[in-house]
Formats: structure tokens, C-alpha cells, sequence
């Protein structure tokens, strides 16, 4: 991809699991940022973290962001049915804004 | 958060025909623009970044004579597909921020979908 890989591709899991999502990217970031994508539609932006912050939390998703590894996790806690979608992390690296490769979450209810 | 429109939300044409789609930063000051293309099942790619007043930069592989952008004004950039065909069928994303620099948030417009017959 352009700046990053995501891992798993798809994930599949029961209602009230964690989900863990990994994202990989290969250049120095400013921020690092998850969206949430539903088939078909636009994108919602879950979180955004800084370059100097190791984690931060929102509701059920917690993210964490590992400089040195250039990597980030995206946890979702007690996951629901209306979770499922496509998860993207996003890399501002100064002008320019890549996506990951995404992805396919589906919480089976 | 800041709003991010676009129009149309979707559009279908003919092959060969050019196909115009605006961006509109609605509360604040888009010093950057970013217009991104996904297809199916895949991820957003970038197709290129303009500043107010320049020239876009391109992506690898992105034909500037096929993807006209302009970013006229600080609320306005627009995409046109010259010439469209039906591999250009794809949803077309744009994104706004409010300075040159990356410490400035991300904001996205919903989307238009583009259809080539």
C-alpha cells in the first residue's frame, strides 16, 4: 500500500469479544488516525493519536501507537453486531495523508 | 468536527464524457485538499494533495491530465474525470485540513460514487 499495512485482512468474531486490529506504516508520522467504514459509505473518524502519545482510549476503543515499531493496535472492547465494518488507520506524515489496507470486521450476534 | 461536503453523491455517465465532482470545506479554511479513489473490497488510495492556489501534487501512477484537480479557494476544490471510462468507476473521496502542516485533524466528505456505461 502506500504508507501501511493492516493485519488481520478480516476478522471474524462472536458479539461481546475484543477485536484487536494491527496497523503497520513506514515513515515518521505527526498522528496516526482509525475510521470506521460501513459497506458502501463515507468514513468515520474513531481516534486520532499523536506521534508523542503511547495510547489513548475512547469508550470501548483503546488504541495504542508504538513509534519505534511504526505500528498501532486498535482494540475494540464488548464488541457488537453494529460494530461490524472496515476499520482503516490513517498516517499524516507531514503533507501528505495515507490509508492501510483495512480491516473487514464482522461481529457475528 | 468540521464539515466536509461534496457534490454529486453519485453520478452516472457515459464513456467519454467528463465528469466534474466539488469539495467544499463548509466551517473553516481548507489550506490542504486531498482527493482519494477506492474500489471495491479495497482500501482508499490517494490520488493527490493540493495546497490553495498551486498546483496538485500527483501520486505515482495518477494521470494529471485525466484527474484535473483545482483548489481555487480556501472552502472549494473540485475533481474532474476527463474522458471517463468504466475502469474509472470508483468512489471518489475528499479530504480537507485546515493547515499545510500534519499536526492539523483529517476531515472527509461522504463520498461520491462515479458510474461509467
Amino acid at each position: 500500500s502506500q504508507q501501511g499495512e493492516e493485519d488481520p485482512q478480516a476478522l471474524s468474531i462472536q458479539e461481546g469479544e475484543n477485536a484487536t486490529m494491527n496497523c503497520s506504516y513506514k515513515t515518521s508520522i505527526n498522528n496516526l488516525q482509525w475510521y470506521r467504514q460501513n459497506s458502501g459509505r463515507g468514513l468515520v473518524h474513531l481516534i486520532l493519536i499523536r506521534s508523542n502519545e503511547r495510547e489513548k482510549h475512547s469508550g470501548r476503543l483503546r488504541v495504542t501507537l508504538d513509534t519505534s515499531k511504526k505500528s498501532s493496535s486498535l482494540l475494540i472492547t464488548a464488541s457488537r453486531a453494529a460494530d461490524t465494518a472496515s476499520y482503516f488507520c490513517g498516517t499524516n506524515t507531514g503533507n501528505q495523508f495515507y490509508f492501510g489496507t483495512g480491516t473487514s470486521l464482522t461481529v457475528i450476534p | 468536527g468540521a464539515v466536509v461536503s461534496q457534490h454529486p453523491s453519485w453520478v452516472i455517465c457515459k464513456s467519454g464524457t467528463s465528469v466534474k465532482i466539488e469539495c467544499r470545506s463548509l466551517d473553516f479554511q481548507a489550506t490542504t485538499m486531498f482527493w482519494y479513489r477506492q474500489f471495491p473490497k479495497q482500501s482508499l488510495m490517494l490520488m493527490a494533495t493540493s495546497n490553495e492556489g498551486s498546483k496538485a501534487t500527483y501520486e505515482q501512477g495518477v494521470e494529471k491530465d485525466k484527474f484535473l484537480i483545482n483548489h481555487a479557494s480556501l472552502t472549494l476544490s473540485t475533481l474532474t474525470v476527463t474522458s471517463a471510462h468504466p475502469e474509472d468507476s470508483s468512489f471518489y473521496i475528499c479530504s480537507a485540513r485546515g493547515g499545510t502542516s500534519g499536526l492539523y485533524e483529517q476531515y472527509f466528505g461522504p463520498g461520491t460514487r462515479l458510474t461509467v456505461t
